[in-house]
């Protein structure tokens, strides 16, 4: 599995936009990137996932560069329930569900 | 989506010790994962428990240490035995969305271990 890094912690407003970058400078052609976030005191709620198409839920946005080594997070208008640790996982898609391997992720903290 | 609650959600335990966690699944799953994580720390796997075999460890967990039951497909326990204030972690549990995406998972919220 590729090696991610994303930032330690990151400040944003209330209402603005969040972006949380990750970056994936040995991922192999057949690995996904997965996001999940982890709110103080609860398990992870997996977010989205790409495999290189930008990609869009209820939740949020993935924008994954052309050359697929780096992506990006979106919240589109941050809240102070969106306060949690933001984990990227690069995964190769498989037939049944495996382990999933948790860096250290990215602390986002909203402000109001 | 799939709930999955666990028991207890807090203990405070005396080394030398076990503690047996229960991990339950409004839903049948093949497969369920338990993970350990550390004050301060992310979560790191501990075993994955398949229905109907043994569980299979991640370097650095024993069986011995970790047992893992999986009496069917919603349910299983991890016991922690003989503690040390070092296993002093938030244990979850999760299994695989009805998705059927590889990697989407849904957790429990945790059980939070103190060992003193």
């Amino acid at each position: 599995d590729a090696k991610t890094t994303q930032p330690t912690s990151m400040d944003c407003a209330e209402g603005r936009a969040a972006n949380l970058p990750c970056n994936h400078s040995t991922i192999s052609g057949n690995e996904y990137v997965y996001w999940y976030r982890q709110i103080h005191s609860q398990g992870p709620q997996y977010i989205i996932h790409g495999l290189k198409n930008n990609e869009t839920n209820e939740m949020a946005s993935l924008i994954i560069t052309e050359d697929r080594k780096s992506s990006t997070l979106i919240l589109p208008h941050a809240t102070l329930r969106d306060t949690a640790v933001y984990y990227c996982i690069v995964k190769v898609s498989s037939g049944s569900a495996r382990q999933l391997t948790f860096g250290s992720g990215t602390q986002l903290t909203v402000l109001p | 989506s799939a709930v999955i609650s666990q028991k207890p959600s807090r203990d405070i335990c005396q080394r030398g010790t076990s503690l047996t966690i229960q991990c339950q699944v409004d839903s049948q799953v093949t497969m369920m994962f338990w993970y350990r994580q550390q004050p301060g720390q992310s979560l790191t796997l501990i075993a994955t428990a398949n229905q109907g075999s043994e569980a299979t460890y991640e370097s650095g967990f024993v069986i011995d240490k970790f047992p893992i039951s999986r009496p069917n497909l919603t349910f299983s326990t991890l016991t922690v035995s003989n503690m040390s204030p070092e296993d002093s972690s938030i244990y979850l549990c999760s299994a695989p969305a009805p998705s059927g995406l590889p990697y989407e998972q849904y957790f429990g919220p945790g059980t939070r271990l103190t060992v003193t």
